[in-house]
């Protein structure tokens, strides 16, 4: 089974509608993070979250919440899409650095558009 | 700020060819640096790191060694193969954050 799970994988909806992303890990990290990857932009962190108490925004949350349940689950809502939030959307996490900083593992990503 | 440059693409090679890819960063204290690969489809899954200055990150026959003198850790393969068509991410962790570049689209010919 996969470490990092997401759902849906992809999803339409139309503009202003409520929509809600969901992640889930089992690898045990404290540490969660959204991302947007949009052609030629690359990664952008949309918030992160070190603990279940710790949220943070990351480059471009305007238009994004997130909410983190339990130290597995760390959901991206988007309270009114619009079409410029049209992109592939990744989870990651990654554990507590040591002596050097750990990479992040990520989920499989959910593709969605807004109509 | 924290950021990394990478070269940009797409890059089209025939099998067997030497592949370079070419990143630069910018950052403040120690960082780890990272290589990742997206296959058509699927998330971003770690290629290979280095976590000092002249560390050597090696896997699937790629290999990247962490410059801290002209702050760079680029990607080499001695020989590329169709199955190596992906997009190759250069990232970098310093702080409590990650840094990605854009991307570079590799496509490998037969």
């Amino acid at each position: 089974d996969a470490d990092v799970t997401q759902t849906p994988r992809n999803r339409i909806t139309k503009t202003g509608k409520r929509i809600m992303l969901e992640c889930s890990q089992t690898k045990g990290h404290d540490r969660m993070y959204w991302y947007r990857q949009d052609p030629g932009l690359g990664l952008r962190l949309i918030y992160y979250s070190f603990d279940v108490k710790d949220i943070n925004k990351g480059e471009i949350s305007d238009g994004y919440s997130v909410s983190r349940q339990a130290q597995a689950k760390f959901s991206l809502s988007l309270e009114s899409a619009i079409p410029n939030q049209t992109a592939l959307y990744f989870c990651a996490t990654s554990d507590l650095p040591g002596t050097a900083y750990n990479e992040q593992f990520f989920g499989p990503g959910t593709r969605l558009t807004v109509l | 700020g924290d950021s990394v440059t990478q070269m940009e693409g797409p890059v089209t090679l025939s099998e067997e060819a030497f592949l370079t890819i070419n990143c630069t960063y910018t950052a403040t204290g120690y960082p780890s640096l990272f290589w990742y690969v997206q296959y058509p489809g699927e998330g971003l899954q770690l290629l290979l790191k280095a976590t000092k200055a002249d560390d050597k990150g090696s896997n699937k026959g790629f290999e990247a060694t962490y410059r801290k003198e002209t702050t760079s850790f680029h990607l080499e393969k001695g020989s590329v193969q169709v199955s190596d068509s992906a997009v190759y991410f250069c990232a970098l962790a310093t702080g409590n954050q990650f840094y990605f570049g854009t991307g570079t689209s590799l496509t490998v010919i037969p």
